[in-house]
């Protein structure tokens, strides 16, 4: 079974410009979990869908948005990049329709905002 | 805000010794607790989870302890191996709210086994 894959593995922006990172899930996992870790910190929670809603999101600014699409592959737009931007962006899966219970994670998205 | 937090940022050990590695967690109404494993330039690894209704879980060589009077996590890894190298994180898990379920991390710890 093929487990959470993230593209791309890494990403290089201009500050500015906008980023789109992407998820697909474990098969049969409605719900997807957006997850940024910064350098030196713990994973602070980004972004939440389920059944292709957004569900709930942590304390990130607008800018920071995304989707979920009918086969549960989700997409995680950062519009008007800064340079505090730069960080992992890990997804994760789950099988729990509101639950991070059996979570998996990819191997997420190294994002380096110049 | 509520937080996750551990007392070691590093922690170095001898191959073969014991590993005990310890959180602190802020939110004393969470009733799942999870460790995860991160090795380098990979996410997060579940290693063990333990509900609040349990004070002690044990896998494969690891022992998750639950002290909820203290509201303090401890991960004790046996006979640490070069392999366990990596940075160990505590999550919890607070009850189900309307607006949804989230995990909230630690900064982590990084455990570096010695040869």
């Amino acid at each position: 079974e093929a487990g959470v894959t993230q593209s791309p593995t890494h990403l290089i922006k201009t500050r500015g410009q906008q980023a789109t990172l992407r998820c697909s899930p474990i098969s049969g996992h409605t719900s997807v979990y957006w997850y940024q870790q910064a350098l030196g910190l713990g994973l602070q929670f980004l972004l939440w869908y389920d059944e292709g809603e957004e569900r709930n999101r942590g304390n990130f600014p607008p800018r920071f948005s995304g989707r979920q699409f009918p086969n549960y592959s989700s997409e995680l737009n950062v519009n008007a990049l800064e340079l505090e931007d730069s960080a992992l962006y890990l997804c994760a899966s789950s099988f729990v329709s509101g639950s991070n219970l059996g979570n998996t994670f990819g191997s997420g998205t190294r994002l380096t905002v110049v | 805000g509520e937080s996750v937090g551990l007392h070691l940022p590093t922690l170095s050990v001898q191959e073969g010794d014991n590993s005990i590695i310890n959180c602190a967690y802020s939110n004393s109404a969470s009733d799942y607790f999870i460790w995860y494993k991160q090795e380098s330039g990979k996410g997060p690894q579940f290693i063990i989870d333990i509900r609040s209704n349990m004070d002690k879980r044990q896998g494969q060589r690891v022992t998750v302890l639950l002290n909820k009077t203290v509201k303090h996590l401890s991960l004790q890894i046996a006979a640490t191996q070069p392999g366990d190298s990596a940075v160990y994180f505590c999550a919890e898990i607070p009850p189900l709210t309307g607006g949804g379920n989230k995990l909230t991390f630690g900064t982590g710890t990084q455990l570096k086994v010695e040869l």
